[in-house]
């Protein structure tokens, strides 16, 4: 059954303390691993697609990278207005365009 | 560029009723992904509409519906709700079907009482 397993489930940094959000996932033929940011009470923000291992993206403080397993969004000396719950999702070739999500990381940032 | 639409924003209804939500995708967007999220068991997929046909279905009841009209503006429909039915219902669009970004509206969320 294809899976996705996030890490750890909240994460509170201090501004420009920098850290990852882990993604774990377990899918019979990847097409795609997504990474969005939500805030409360919108739709989720498309952030990066990665297809294959080895793949890097940046944006702005965010950086995501992809292995055969798992995926890290590193974020760099973030500030206050990154808080945001970063949520995971795979598509796989036998589920057609379906994004199975994880369950997300709510990371909050102080000053 | 307008993004992904969803009307309404907030609905209440009675268990037992239907409701109907719309969406409307970003303009060229030929494809309209329909989600449900929920504190439990977070977001999960309900369907796929591209040309007008429902291409993917997520593990939801028959009483989950949609439809996707010619200007690739989509509707869904649960018939019968029941108060597990109460959830943010995302709307997606991409360019096409296949592996392409999903960009999201601000959802619907429904209570049912």
């Amino acid at each position: 059954e294809d899976q996705v397993t996030q890490s750890p489930e909240a994460l509170r940094l201090q501004e420009g303390e920098s850290s990852s959000l882990n993604c774990s996932y377990t899918v019979s033929g990847l097409r795609g691993l997504f990474w969005y940011r939500q805030d409360p009470g919108k739709g989720p923000e498309f952030l990066f697609t990665l297809y294959s291992a080895g793949e890097e993206k940046e944006k702005e403080r965010l950086k995501a990278t992809l292995t055969k397993k798992e995926s890290f969004l590193h974020i760099t000396a973030p500030k206050p207005e990154d808080s945001a719950t970063y949520l995971c999702a795979v598509q796989a070739y036998q589920a057609g365009t379906a994004l199975i999500f994880g369950k997300g990381t709510t990371l909050s940032v102080s000053s | 560029k307008a993004g992904v639409t969803q009307t309404p924003r907030y609905l209440i209804k009675t268990r037992g009723q239907q409701v109907t939500l719309s969406c409307s995708p970003i303009s060229g967007h030929r494809s309209v992904s329909w989600y449900q999220q929920t504190p439990g068991q977070g977001l999960q997929f309900l369907f796929e509409y591209f040309s007008e046909t429902q291409r993917n279905k997520g593990n939801f009841p028959g009483r989950f519906s949609g439809r996707q009209f010619s200007n690739s503006r989509s509707e869904m429909n649960v018939s019968t709700l029941e108060l597990g039915d109460s959830a943010l219902y995302l709307c997606a669009s991409s360019l096409s079907s296949g592996s392409y970004e999903q960009y999201f509206g601000p959802g619907t969320r429904l209570t049912v009482t």
